[in-house]
């Protein structure tokens, strides 16, 4: 079975720095997609960034970016220039690329906090 | 604007009780899923259905049941409301041919 992890419970940044939020996660899939999601405190579960496992490209959404090692199962993001409205709960999920099944599979989500 | 909508937002019941969550997706999508949010677990998937009529058990489905009737809803039936099922649910959907889910504003439910 899939799993993920996020062993960061917390990070804090100061506005405008970079901050980089870790993901593992273990598949003996080949193919499959990650994401990252966005909640803030309204709850509100938005997507930030996919990456599809076959693409060695970094998947980059304007100051989002990711770091997928496939090889290490690691897929990390990246938030630069850090923004107040940055600060929120986010998600990793994995989703496999069989036609047949559309679970995602979370991390239990990193808090960011942006500090003025 | 296609979205997805979930009611009530907030929701206060007592031990026993049978209580529905409404969930309505306005994007024709076949997939839909119920997941709970709790501290230190992240979302875990309750149930989801591939189109009506279909349903299935996800990795915490005790104590819940859901119906796919039509494309549009897929309510989630609590049959009897424990302390422990006290959460906020989100439900999501996603088409065939993405692998992107859209997800809901949530509800609270607290369980007395």
């Amino acid at each position: 079975a899939q799993t993920v992890t996020q062993s960061q419970p917390e990070m804090s940044v100061q506005e405008a720095e970079t901050v980089t939020l870790s993901c593992t996660y273990d598949t003996s899939e080949s193919d499959y997609y990650l994401f990252w999601y966005k909640q803030p405190p309204s709850r509100q579960m938005i997507l930030v960034i996919r990456q599809e496992a076959y693409k060695q490209q970094n998947a980059t959404e304007n100051r989002f970016s990711v770091n997928f090692q496939k090889a290490a199962k690691s897929f990390s993001l990246k938030i630069s220039d850090s923004q107040l409205g940055d600060a929120a709960m986010y998600f990793c999920a994995y989703r496999s690329a069989d036609l047949a099944t559309y679970k995602y599979i979370f991390g239990t989500g990193t808090r960011l906090k942006v500090l003025a | 604007d296609a979205e997805i909508t979930q009611s009530p937002r907030h929701k206060i019941t007592e031990t026993g009780r049978q209580v529905t969550l409404a969930c309505h997706q306005t994007w024709n999508h076949n997939n839909m899923f119920w997941y709970r949010q709790d501290l230190g677990h992240g979302l875990r998937l309750i149930h989801y259905s591939y189109g009506v009529q279909d349903t299935n058990k996800g990795e915490v489905s005790d104590g819940y049941s859901v119906s796919r009737s039509n494309t549009e809803d897929l309510p989630l039936t609590l049959e009897s409301a424990a302390s422990s099922q006290t959460s906020v649910y989100f439900c999501a959907s996603s088409g065939p041919n993405t692998d992107t889910q859209y997800f809901g504003p949530g509800t609270r439910l607290t369980v007395l």
